[in-house]
């Protein structure tokens, strides 16, 4: 069956500070992968979407950049924070050609930016 | 463009009642799939239900069930029998080629179950 992971769970960093979240994925093969933002109290936001290693599409303009390097690997990042980075963090994966296909989301990384 | 509207910010219900979630989206598509996520406290979200636009047959699954009405586009949850374990904020999503494939999510509604 197919597992996915994010690390960290919490993570409280000052403005101005680097970040890196991580999502990996299990139990399947060239997954689409994706990164929403969820700010407190509001619905979800996609931020990236890959489709295949080193393919990244980005949403929203922003702070915020997203890599690939593995098939299974998704790299949330910033060299920067705002205070406006603060917000719960999801990855999801999903398989086939479309993204209709249904999402499956990960355990989500708590991002406090003070 | 697509939207989804979930109007029902917060309900809350005694437990054993019967509830609805309202669901409300717009689409240009004629091919659009819908979906119900739930989100516990603990975060993360979790999948109930994908429903693609040609199949309007109700579904049940044990104490949940949709109702997808295409001429009034809503795409309906009810939990019967409610249990405090039901406690959690409830997404509908919505995705077709005309948002590019991407899910557009309503911005949910929060369930409380009491004793």
């Amino acid at each position: 069956s197919q597992t996915i992971h994010q690390w960290p769970a919490t993570l409280v960093q000052p403005v101005g500070s680097p970040l890196s979240l991580e999502c990996t994925v299990e139990g399947t093969s060239n997954p689409n992968l994706y990164w929403y933002r969820q700010a407190a109290g509001r619905g979800l936001q996609l931020l990236f979407y890959s489709v295949g290693i080193g393919q990244i599409s980005s949403e929203v303009p922003q702070n915020l950049s997203a890599s690939r390097p593995q098939d299974r690997q998704f790299i949330l990042s910033s060299k920067k924070l705002l205070l406006s980075d603060s917000g719960f963090y999801l990855c999801a994966w999903s398989v086939g050609t479309k993204h209709t296909d249904t999402q499956y989301f990960g355990p989500g990384t708590r991002l406090t930016v003070l | 463009a697509q939207k989804v509207t979930q109007a029902q910010t917060e309900i809350s219900v005694v437990e054993k009642e019967d509830v609805t979630l309202d669901c409300v989206y717009e689409t240009r598509d004629t091919t659009y799939y819908l979906f119900w996520y739930k989100q516990p406290p603990s975060g993360e979200l979790v999948f109930l239900i994908r429903r693609n636009s040609f199949d309007e047959q109700n579904e049940i699954s044990g104490r949940y069930s949709w109702n997808f009405q295409k001429s009034t586009s809503s795409f309906n949850f009810t939990i019967t029998a409610s249990q405090v374990v039901d406690s959690a904020v409830y997404f509908c999503a919505l995705s077709g080629t005309g948002g590019g494939n991407k899910l557009t999510f309503g911005t949910g509604t929060q369930l409380k179950v009491e004793l």
